[in-house]
Protein backbone atom coordinates (compact mmCIF):
# COMPACT_ATOMS: atom_id res chain seq x y z
CA UNK A 1 0.00 0.00 0.00
CA UNK A 2 1.02 3.41 -0.65
CA UNK A 3 2.97 4.81 2.57
CA UNK A 4 4.68 7.78 3.61
CA UNK A 5 7.09 7.39 6.29
CA UNK A 6 8.08 11.01 8.04
CA UNK A 7 11.35 11.16 10.36
CA UNK A 8 11.37 11.47 13.88
CA UNK A 9 10.64 15.09 15.80
CA UNK A 10 13.19 17.49 16.14
CA UNK A 11 14.30 20.33 18.54
CA UNK A 12 16.08 23.09 17.39
CA UNK A 13 17.48 26.21 18.56
CA UNK A 14 16.38 30.15 16.61
CA UNK A 15 18.84 30.71 13.67
CA UNK A 16 19.53 26.72 13.04
CA UNK A 17 18.05 24.64 10.18
CA UNK A 18 16.28 21.39 10.10
CA UNK A 19 15.87 19.06 7.41
CA UNK A 20 13.01 16.54 7.64
CA UNK A 21 12.48 13.20 5.47
CA UNK A 22 9.84 11.66 3.53
CA UNK A 23 10.22 7.70 2.56
CA UNK A 24 7.63 6.70 -0.14
CA UNK A 25 7.11 2.91 -0.92
CA UNK A 26 4.04 1.74 -2.57
CA UNK A 27 4.11 3.78 -5.99
CA UNK A 28 6.46 5.00 -8.69
CA UNK A 29 8.58 7.41 -6.75
CA UNK A 30 8.97 9.57 -9.74
CA UNK A 31 5.28 9.67 -11.08
CA UNK A 32 3.88 11.76 -8.42
CA UNK A 33 4.81 15.47 -6.86
CA UNK A 34 5.20 15.91 -3.18
CA UNK A 35 4.06 18.81 -1.30
CA UNK A 36 4.92 19.88 2.17
CA UNK A 37 2.52 21.28 4.52
CA UNK A 38 2.98 22.48 7.58
CA UNK A 39 0.63 22.73 10.59
CA UNK A 40 1.30 25.43 13.75
CA UNK A 41 -0.18 24.27 17.47
CA UNK A 42 -3.82 25.64 16.73
CA UNK A 43 -3.56 26.96 13.64
CA UNK A 44 -4.49 25.86 10.33
CA UNK A 45 -2.77 24.21 7.48
CA UNK A 46 -0.58 26.24 5.85
CA UNK A 47 1.24 24.87 1.92
CA UNK A 48 4.96 25.41 1.74
CA UNK A 49 6.00 24.00 -1.00
CA UNK A 50 6.04 21.33 -3.98
CA UNK A 51 9.23 18.88 -5.50
CA UNK A 52 8.68 17.00 -8.82
CA UNK A 53 10.82 13.79 -7.82
CA UNK A 54 11.37 13.19 -11.71
CA UNK A 55 13.58 16.22 -12.57
CA UNK A 56 13.26 17.95 -8.70
CA UNK A 57 12.17 20.99 -9.32
CA UNK A 58 10.15 22.85 -7.30
CA UNK A 59 7.72 25.79 -6.35
CA UNK A 60 7.78 27.42 -3.12
CA UNK A 61 5.31 29.46 -1.20
CA UNK A 62 6.35 32.99 -1.22
CA UNK A 63 5.96 33.15 2.64
CA UNK A 64 9.08 30.76 2.51
CA UNK A 65 11.06 31.81 -0.32
CA UNK A 66 15.11 32.29 0.22
CA UNK A 67 14.25 29.85 3.70
CA UNK A 68 13.08 26.56 2.45
CA UNK A 69 14.98 24.14 -0.05
CA UNK A 70 12.92 20.99 -0.71
CA UNK A 71 15.22 17.89 -2.15
CA UNK A 72 14.70 14.31 -3.36
CA UNK A 73 16.75 11.01 -3.79
CA UNK A 74 15.46 8.77 -6.28
CA UNK A 75 17.94 5.96 -5.26
CA UNK A 76 15.88 5.73 -1.64
CA UNK A 77 12.29 7.49 -2.84
CA UNK A 78 13.00 10.30 0.18
CA UNK A 79 11.54 13.53 -0.61
CA UNK A 80 13.48 16.26 2.04
CA UNK A 81 12.52 19.78 3.18
CA UNK A 82 15.18 21.69 4.73
CA UNK A 83 14.12 25.09 6.83
CA UNK A 84 16.54 27.92 7.58
CA UNK A 85 17.06 30.64 10.21
CA UNK A 86 14.22 28.90 11.82
CA UNK A 87 12.20 31.08 14.28
CA UNK A 88 9.88 30.27 17.48
CA UNK A 89 6.97 30.81 14.51
CA UNK A 90 8.40 27.44 12.07
CA UNK A 91 7.53 25.37 15.16
CA UNK A 92 5.09 22.94 13.92
CA UNK A 93 4.27 19.66 12.69
CA UNK A 94 5.46 19.45 8.99
CA UNK A 95 3.89 17.06 6.93
CA UNK A 96 4.31 15.54 3.36
CA UNK A 97 1.71 14.76 1.05
CA UNK A 98 1.67 13.17 -2.56
CA UNK A 99 0.08 15.24 -5.47
CA UNK A 100 -2.60 13.91 -7.69
CA UNK A 101 -3.73 16.58 -10.40
CA UNK A 102 -6.17 15.93 -13.65
CA UNK A 103 -8.53 17.97 -15.69
CA UNK A 104 -12.26 17.36 -16.26
CA UNK A 105 -14.97 19.41 -17.61
CA UNK A 106 -13.13 22.41 -18.25
CA UNK A 107 -11.19 22.57 -14.79
CA UNK A 108 -8.22 21.27 -13.55
CA UNK A 109 -8.08 19.96 -10.26
CA UNK A 110 -5.28 18.95 -7.94
CA UNK A 111 -5.47 16.68 -4.52
CA UNK A 112 -3.45 15.22 -2.03
CA UNK A 113 -4.46 11.99 -1.83
CA UNK A 114 -1.77 10.33 0.89
CA UNK A 115 -0.22 12.11 4.19
CA UNK A 116 2.25 11.37 6.13
CA UNK A 117 2.13 11.10 9.91
CA UNK A 118 3.74 14.40 10.21
CA UNK A 119 7.13 15.81 12.13
CA UNK A 120 7.61 17.82 14.91
CA UNK A 121 9.44 20.62 15.00
CA UNK A 122 9.92 22.56 17.91
CA UNK A 123 11.98 25.48 17.54
CA UNK A 124 13.38 26.84 21.48
CA UNK A 125 16.01 28.69 23.10
CA UNK B 1 -5.03 36.06 5.38
CA UNK B 2 -5.90 32.80 2.60
CA UNK B 3 -7.45 33.48 -0.51
CA UNK B 4 -9.54 30.58 0.25
CA UNK B 5 -12.29 31.92 2.77
CA UNK B 6 -14.33 29.41 4.83
CA UNK B 7 -16.18 30.03 7.81
CA UNK B 8 -14.68 29.41 11.12
CA UNK B 9 -17.06 27.43 12.68
CA UNK B 10 -19.82 25.74 11.96
CA UNK B 11 -22.19 23.56 13.98
CA UNK B 12 -25.30 20.64 12.86
CA UNK B 13 -27.46 18.66 15.19
CA UNK B 14 -26.87 14.69 14.78
CA UNK B 15 -28.17 13.19 11.46
CA UNK B 16 -28.98 16.89 10.14
CA UNK B 17 -27.58 17.99 6.48
CA UNK B 18 -24.76 20.78 7.10
CA UNK B 19 -23.29 23.08 4.37
CA UNK B 20 -19.53 24.14 4.74
CA UNK B 21 -18.26 26.29 1.75
CA UNK B 22 -15.03 27.60 0.43
CA UNK B 23 -14.75 30.56 -1.83
CA UNK B 24 -12.05 32.70 -4.00
CA UNK B 25 -11.39 33.46 -7.19
CA UNK B 26 -9.69 30.46 -8.24
CA UNK B 27 -12.48 28.14 -7.60
CA UNK B 28 -13.77 29.62 -11.15
CA UNK B 29 -10.95 27.59 -12.66
CA UNK B 30 -10.01 25.09 -10.37
CA UNK B 31 -11.87 22.37 -8.10
CA UNK B 32 -11.42 22.29 -4.01
CA UNK B 33 -10.51 19.41 -2.69
CA UNK B 34 -11.14 19.08 1.00
CA UNK B 35 -9.82 17.62 3.81
CA UNK B 36 -10.85 16.50 7.65
CA UNK B 37 -8.62 16.39 10.56
CA UNK B 38 -9.06 15.17 13.97
CA UNK B 39 -6.86 16.54 17.02
CA UNK B 40 -3.67 14.74 16.96
CA UNK B 41 -4.36 13.23 12.99
CA UNK B 42 -2.91 14.20 9.94
CA UNK B 43 -5.27 15.22 7.60
CA UNK B 44 -7.51 12.85 5.53
CA UNK B 45 -8.66 13.45 2.01
CA UNK B 46 -12.74 13.25 1.90
CA UNK B 47 -13.30 14.65 -1.80
CA UNK B 48 -11.52 15.86 -4.99
CA UNK B 49 -12.52 16.84 -7.98
CA UNK B 50 -15.90 17.17 -9.17
CA UNK B 51 -17.34 15.48 -6.48
CA UNK B 52 -15.08 12.22 -5.98
CA UNK B 53 -14.53 10.40 -2.72
CA UNK B 54 -11.05 8.18 -1.89
CA UNK B 55 -11.81 4.53 -0.97
CA UNK B 56 -13.59 4.50 2.64
CA UNK B 57 -15.17 7.72 2.72
CA UNK B 58 -18.89 7.15 3.73
CA UNK B 59 -21.38 8.50 0.98
CA UNK B 60 -22.79 11.34 3.35
CA UNK B 61 -19.68 13.01 2.24
CA UNK B 62 -20.66 14.74 -1.24
CA UNK B 63 -18.41 17.88 -2.42
CA UNK B 64 -20.20 21.05 -5.31
CA UNK B 65 -19.17 23.78 -6.85
CA UNK B 66 -20.25 27.31 -8.42
CA UNK B 67 -18.55 30.06 -9.12
CA UNK B 68 -16.16 31.14 -6.58
CA UNK B 69 -17.56 28.67 -4.09
CA UNK B 70 -17.35 25.10 -3.61
CA UNK B 71 -19.20 23.24 -0.86
CA UNK B 72 -18.61 20.21 1.05
CA UNK B 73 -21.83 18.82 2.37
CA UNK B 74 -22.35 15.85 4.78
CA UNK B 75 -26.11 14.68 4.88
CA UNK B 76 -27.03 13.36 8.06
CA UNK B 77 -23.94 13.90 10.40
CA UNK B 78 -22.49 11.63 12.54
CA UNK B 79 -20.49 12.20 16.25
CA UNK B 80 -17.73 11.15 14.34
CA UNK B 81 -17.43 13.62 11.50
CA UNK B 82 -16.78 16.65 14.18
CA UNK B 83 -13.55 18.04 13.04
CA UNK B 84 -11.63 20.45 11.36
CA UNK B 85 -12.08 20.74 7.64
CA UNK B 86 -10.04 22.55 4.88
CA UNK B 87 -10.58 22.95 1.42
CA UNK B 88 -7.44 23.45 -0.78
CA UNK B 89 -6.80 24.70 -4.32
CA UNK B 90 -4.55 26.91 -6.79
CA UNK B 91 -3.95 30.16 -5.52
CA UNK B 92 -5.36 33.18 -7.61
CA UNK B 93 -1.72 32.93 -9.75
CA UNK B 94 -2.94 29.45 -10.67
CA UNK B 95 0.41 28.25 -9.94
CA UNK B 96 0.81 27.37 -6.48
CA UNK B 97 -1.85 25.70 -4.10
CA UNK B 98 -3.58 27.08 -1.21
CA UNK B 99 -5.54 26.33 1.99
CA UNK B 100 -8.54 27.79 3.47
CA UNK B 101 -8.04 28.69 6.61
CA UNK B 102 -10.85 25.79 7.87
CA UNK B 103 -13.94 25.38 9.39
CA UNK B 104 -14.47 23.45 13.05
CA UNK B 105 -17.68 21.78 12.56
CA UNK B 106 -19.48 20.69 15.89
CA UNK B 107 -22.16 17.88 16.02
CA UNK B 108 -24.43 18.70 18.84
Amino acid sequence: QVQLVQSGAEVKKPGASVKVSCKASGYTFTSYYMHWVRQAPGQGLEWMGIINPSGGSTSYAQKFQGRVTMTRDTSTSTVYMELSSLRSEDTAVYYCARDVRGYYLNYYYYYMDVWGKGTTVTVSS
Amino acid sequence: SSELTQDPAVSVALGQTVRITCQGDSLRSYYASWYQQKPGQAPVLVIYGKNNRPSGIPDRFSGSSSGNTASLTITGAQAEDEADYYCNSRDSSGNLQVFGGGTKLTVL
